[in-house]
């Protein structure tokens, strides 16, 4: 069963805008991190953020989570059509060995 | 440095027979964990090896079997292969395991079952 939730299931944006995805999930965590799939391929960890923690940066990336409402967000800025991809959220509870991932959102940038 | 290399990457085999599925981490990494994606379920948890033992195991049948050998290497096998078992199989290295250390991902091996 996926522990994570993803909204939306797909975007679509011009190049340069904002994209703003985000992941709902069930339980208390350890960490929570995102990755990033193309089409079909093996994924690419992008950020781990930490239940202590509130709030993420890398390069263009900002991540939030708030425990209190089990949910994370993930916002790209000034993407590209680079950033075209799918992005999964993952969840760890520590002496689990497992990240359990979201159902994903499908992020399409236009040039 | 070696990304995590998967053999063989793509592969077709009828129902009724048996595949392995083969994952070299990268190097020095001692946890091994292998995910099946298919579209409808998304990304499943299959089991998770470190220094050759199993740590934890997904919901799947008992078809479904790995090991991890002792230079980290690690096999996956599916026996009576079934039509739903076509999926994009994952392998990930990790130094401590996924979730306390960041997880590299293989290219997968994409299974198709006729």
């Amino acid at each position: 069963s996926q522990q994570g939730e993803e909204d939306p299931q797909a975007l679509s944006i011009q190049e340069g805008e904002n994209a703003t995805m985000n992941c709902s999930y069930k339980t208390s965590i350890n960490n929570l991190q995102w990755y990033r799939q193309n089409s079909g391929r093996g994924l690419v960890h992008l950020i781990l953020i930490r239940s202590n923690e509130r709030e993420k940066h890398s390069g263009r990336l900002r991540v939030t989570l708030d425990t209190s409402k089990k949910s994370s967000s993930l916002l790209i800025t000034a993407s590209r059509a680079a950033d075209t991809a799918s992005y999964f959220c993952a969840t760890f509870v520590d002496s689990s060995y497992k990240l359990i991932f979201g159902s994903g959102t499908r992020l399409l940038v236009r040039p | 440095k070696a990304g995590v290399t998967q053999t063989p990457r793509y592969l077709i085999k009828t129902r009724g027979q048996q595949v392995t599925l083969s994952c070299s981490p990268i190097s020095g990494h001692r946890s091994v964990s292998w995910y099946q994606q298919t579209p409808g379920q998304g990304l499943q948890f299959l089991f998770e090896y470190f220094s050759e033992t199993q740590r934890n195991k997904g919901n799947f049948p008992g078809r479904f079997s790995g090991r991890q050998f002792s230079n980290s290497r690690s096999e996956m096998n599916v026996s009576t292969l079934e039509l739903g078992d076509s999926a994009l199989y994952l392998c990930a290295s990790s130094l401590e395991g996924m979730g306390r250390s960041e997880a590299f991902f293989g290219q997968g091996t994409r299974l198709t079952v006729v």
